[in-house]
């Protein structure tokens, strides 16, 4: 059983598209992240939503929209796609949203989105 | 200033030898986790050992320690005994309570375990 899992694995599209990556965990926590990890390995966080609501949003273009339907689920979509927006998009989970400093964020194994 | 820092871009070991990772941090918040995570090349980030910035001793997951050096502001994270499985991409990563705690991660460092 996986317990952050992401879908796509894989994505290749062209410039101007609009595409979705989903999110789903099983561990029952209650914070979900979206990290980027760009071509040179940086791993920046992008949103961080507890109990559905939107708590960290960092800057990233408002192309980017994150949803949460409810706390197991954290979907990002992005529209009018652009050739720096390739990387790796990293879904993650913790209990609690920082208040134990200790929670672990666990993570997906990554969304690699390709634009060409 | 950078809150995490880690000066070794690429390290080589040989197998079977210890290696430290360097990763230093930078917050004024007293209550802060430390955490280490691995990505190999297939790309997962897996978590490693988490040290409190309460906790009295250094974590210990098995090969991997830490050496939390509270006043120097550092969380080395020593491998013992290097596997070739333990060749990947290592982070640094710091989640502070007063920053609505987000974490946030260091470059990295490579790591490269030798035959």
């Amino acid at each position: 059983d996986t317990a952050v899992s992401q879908t796509p694995k894989y994505l290749v599209t062209q410039m101007g598209n609009d595409k979705s990556i989903k999110c789903e965990q099983n561990l029952g926590h209650d914070t979900m992240y979206w990290y980027k990890q760009d071509s040179k390995k940086f791993l920046k966080i992008m949103f961080s939503y507890n109990n559905k609501e939107l708590i960290i949003n960092e800057t990233v273009p408002n192309r980017f929209s994150p949803k949460s339907p409810d706390k197991a689920h954290l979907n990002l979509h992005i529209n009018s796609l652009e050739l720096g927006d390739s990387a790796v998009y990293f879904c993650a989970s913790s209990q609690g949203e920082g208040r134990r400093p200790g929670n672990t964020i666990y993570f997906g194994e990554g969304s690699w989105l390709t634009v060409v | 200033a950078q809150k995490i820092t880690q000066t070794q871009p690429g390290m080589f070991v040989q197998e079977k030898e210890a290696v430290t990772l360097d990763c230093t941090y930078d917050t004024s918040d007293p209550s802060y986790g430390l955490f280490w995570y691995k990505q190999p090349s297939s790309g997962e980030m897996i978590f490693l050992i988490y040290q409190g910035s309460y906790d009295q001793q250094n974590a210990t997951e098995g090969r991997y320690s830490l050496n939390f050096q509270k006043a120097r502001k550092s969380a080395n994270l020593v491998i013992s005994a290097s596997q070739l499985g333990d060749s990947a991409m290592y982070f640094c990563a710091m989640r502070e309570i007063a920053n609505a705690g987000k974490s946030t991660f260091g470059d990295g460092t490579t790591l490269t375990v030798k035959p």
